[in-house]
């Protein structure tokens, strides 16, 4: 079965860090790009990041560009995203999602989600 | 970058109701569209992709049409179960955008 498994949420101060983990399973992680897309409370869906299988390109929303990093380690099936210099706008779900192949692609399996709040 | 403009923001419907979602890119995104559901309280689900085609599993009276800047989803009968929040998306290249969401409700 293909699992998704995010961790490393948490309560974090303005202008601090977080390193979010997405631990893959049930595919073959690094022929699949993958992705992560936030959730505000109460608002919509907003794509933050994504990477490609092979680690090579990365991508990222003007609201996160300079401050996020996404990355992955295919030896061990997990994606990461360092959230740096947080703000309180940052504050969500945040969702790892597997593209459907190694790059432009639909979203065809989510993550239960890590929540980050962002509080002074 | 391009933008993704859902409409209606909210529709109310009554089961068995022929349903209908707006999507519209600006600029145009070829068949790069994918629509997603969001139950309340849940995570996101695939529904359709490249347009029009429908991923396994998804109950067939979803369906998805449109090509370049306008799309649409149609629920041809509507269920108790589809109550949710629908989002497109654009996947041609990024920013991988999603419009703001037509929230169903019964």
């Amino acid at each position: 079965e293909v699992q998704l498994l995010e961790s490393g949420g948490g309560v974090e101060q303005p202008g601090g860090s977080l390193r979010l983990s997405c631990a893959a399973s049930g595919f073959i992680f690094s022929n699949y790009a993958m992705n992560w897309v936030r959730q505000a409370p109460g608002k919509g869906l907003e794509w933050v990041s994504s990477i490609v299988g092979s680690g090579t390109n990365t991508y990222y929303a003007d609201s996160v560009k300079g401050r996020f990093t996404i990355s992955r380690d295919n030896s061990r099936n997990t994606l990461f995203l360092q959230v740096n210099s947080l703000r309180p706008d940052d504050t969500a779900v945040y969702y790892c999602a597997k593209s459907s192949s190694g790059s432009y692609d639909a979203f065809n399996i989510w993550g239960q989600g890590t929540v980050v709040l962002v509080s002074s | 970058d391009i933008q993704m403009t859902q409409s209606p923001s909210s529709l109310s419907a009554s089961v068995g109701d022929r349903v209908t979602f707006t999507c519209r890119a600006s600029p145009g995104i070829s068949n790069y569209l994918a629509w997603y559901q969001q139950k309340p309280g849940k995570v996101p689900k695939l529904l359709i992709y490249a347009a029009s085609t429908l991923q396994s599993g998804v109950p067939s009276r979803f369906s998805g049409s449109g090509s370049g800047t306008h799309f649409t989803l149609t629920i041809s009968s509507l269920q108790p179960e589809d109550v949710a929040t629908y989002y497109c998306q654009k996947y041609n290249n990024a920013p991988y955008t999603f419009g703001q969401g037509t929230k169903l409700e019964i």
